[in-house]
């Protein structure tokens, strides 16, 4: 299985700062198509997961610009370039390379 | 409006059978997979498996494979997760979500989970 390790485990941050959070995998995530499969979702207190981005760095619809995600092969980031108070909640990395899919252990994100 | 309409909570004891559902509506839904993820308790997400309702290719999880099963119904557009025997372990929050696309690069849609509690 790939196995994906998100850090940090929790992220204190500041209105309108920025935030970036890591996740690696212990395999190469690049197909031969050239896209990286790595999706990123956010899951909000209370709510089901909702996709912020996915093949490494596009974004879902409807999701705002200040998120961006970035990387290839074994090392992406997420990037919230003015964290909002809506953003507060537990960020995953997953890949869809190959079966079985599997997540990051999430990254908790909270204001200060 | 694309919508996964999961089935309500449910409380079981242990050794009991059930299937919980998740019915789609706004899209084909033979053109894209369907995939489960379990949330334990403060805990975080895990992939489950996924089925393929257009021609039911299922593909699990090895953590979960035999544990579990999973089908769907094209002729009322609904995928099902099921226990023949529940086991306390099993009390979670499990979320279907649909792929993006006809492959699996990502979840865009979300039901709004089924808890599952398993006690005596």
């Amino acid at each position: 299985d790939i196995v994906m390790t998100q850090s940090p485990l929790s992220l204190p941050v500041t209105p309108g700062e920025p935030a970036s959070i890591s996740c690696r995998s212990n395999q190469s995530l690049l197909y031969a198509n050239g896209y990286n499969y790595l999706a990123w979702y956010l899951q909000k207190p209370g709510q089901s997961p909702q996709l912020l981005i996915f093949l490494g760095s596009n974004r879902a619809s409807g999701v705002p610009d200040r998120f961006s995600g970035s990387g290839s092969g074994t090392d992406f980031t997420l990037k919230i370039s003015r964290v909002e108070a809506e953003d507060v909640g537990v960020y995953y990395c997953m890949q869809t390379l190959q079966i079985p899919l599997t997540f990051g252990g999430g990254t908790k994100v909270e204001i200060k | 409006e694309v919508q996964l309409v999961q089935s309500g909570a449910e409380l079981k004891k242990p050794g009991e059978s059930l299937k919980i559902s998740c019915k789609v509506s706004g899209y084909g839904f033979s053109s894209y997979w369907i995939g489960w993820v379990r949330q334990m308790p403060g805990k975080g997400l895990e992939w489950m498996g996924i089925i393929y309702p257009g021609d039911s290719d299922t593909r699990y999880s090895p953590s979960f494979q035999g544990q579990v099963t999973i089908s769907a119904d094209k002729s009322i557009k609904t995928a099902y997760l099921q226990w023949s025997s529940l086991k306390a372990s099993d009390t979670a929050m499990y979320y279907c979500a649909r792929t993006r696309s006809s492959g699996y690069d990502a979840f865009d849609i979300w039901g709004q989970g089924t808890r599952v509690t398993v006690s005596s």
